[in-house]
């Protein structure tokens, strides 16, 4: 199974874009990219996913290189609801690991 | 619709207790599964099912049971509770078709004396 690398943190100033990495470089060719994130101690909520193109919906942009190894994730404005947890999967039903905890700073 | 719905939402047991943590869905998915987060860690699959009369085993398995006898329903049993199983447990749901995406309950926070 294709396994995820993320930093643990990261901050960002609020209105700023908030760039989050993921490293998934064993991904298998049909292996979608999905994010979620858990604010607080909530459930996860869904953000977005993709498999090769890049994908933007209302809450984020997701941009997958060429090789598929990597991804970023793209908050375009950062507000100080979007501090939280944030993980990077890329078999939709598995273990999500410890995702990148990301700070808004006001 | 309520989404995924997890009781109860806080439970103190005694070692070697049992119980039942409840999970239902009404959204029709038929992949459903139990997580559990311990403090500062990410979410591991515990158990799964892709449907009625149908579960599998995740990654720690161990100590817990399941059944689906609906597709509504995915009761997560802990059959003699020990300290490492205090952890939050999530219950989440989905279609099952390769892009589904899950939808997960509000958790309900165990803690085992």
């Amino acid at each position: 199974d294709a396994k995820t690398t993320q930093p643990p943190s990261m901050d960002c100033a609020e209105g700023r874009a908030a760039n989050l990495p993921c490293n998934h470089s064993t991904i298998s060719g049909n292996e979608y990219v999905y994010w979620y994130r858990q604010i607080h101690s909530q459930g996860p909520q869904y953000i977005i996913h993709g498999l090769k193109n890049n994908e933007t919906n209302e809450m984020a942009s997701l941009i997958i290189t060429e090789d598929r190894k990597s991804s970023t994730l793209i908050l375009p404005h950062a507000t100080l609801r979007d501090t939280a947890v944030y993980y990077c999967i890329v078999k939709e039903k598995l273990t999500f690991g410890t995702g990148t905890r990301l700070t808004i700073i006001p | 619709n309520a989404g995924v719905t997890q009781t109860p939402k806080f439970q103190v047991l005694k070692t070697g207790q049992s119980m039942t943590l409840q999970c239902a869905q009404d959204m029709n998915h038929e992949y459903m599964s139990w997580y559990r987060q311990d403090p500062g860690m990410g979410l591991r699959l515990i158990h799964y099912s892709v449907g009625a009369g149908i579960t599998d085993q995740g990654e720690v398995p161990n100590g817990y049971n399941v059944s689906r006898s609906t597709t509504e329903d995915f009761p997560l049993r802990l059959l003699s509770a020990a300290p490492s199983q205090t952890s939050v447990y999530f219950c989440a749901s989905a279609g099952v078709k390769g892009t589904d995406t899950q939808y997960f309950g509000p958790g309900t926070r165990l803690t085992v004396l």
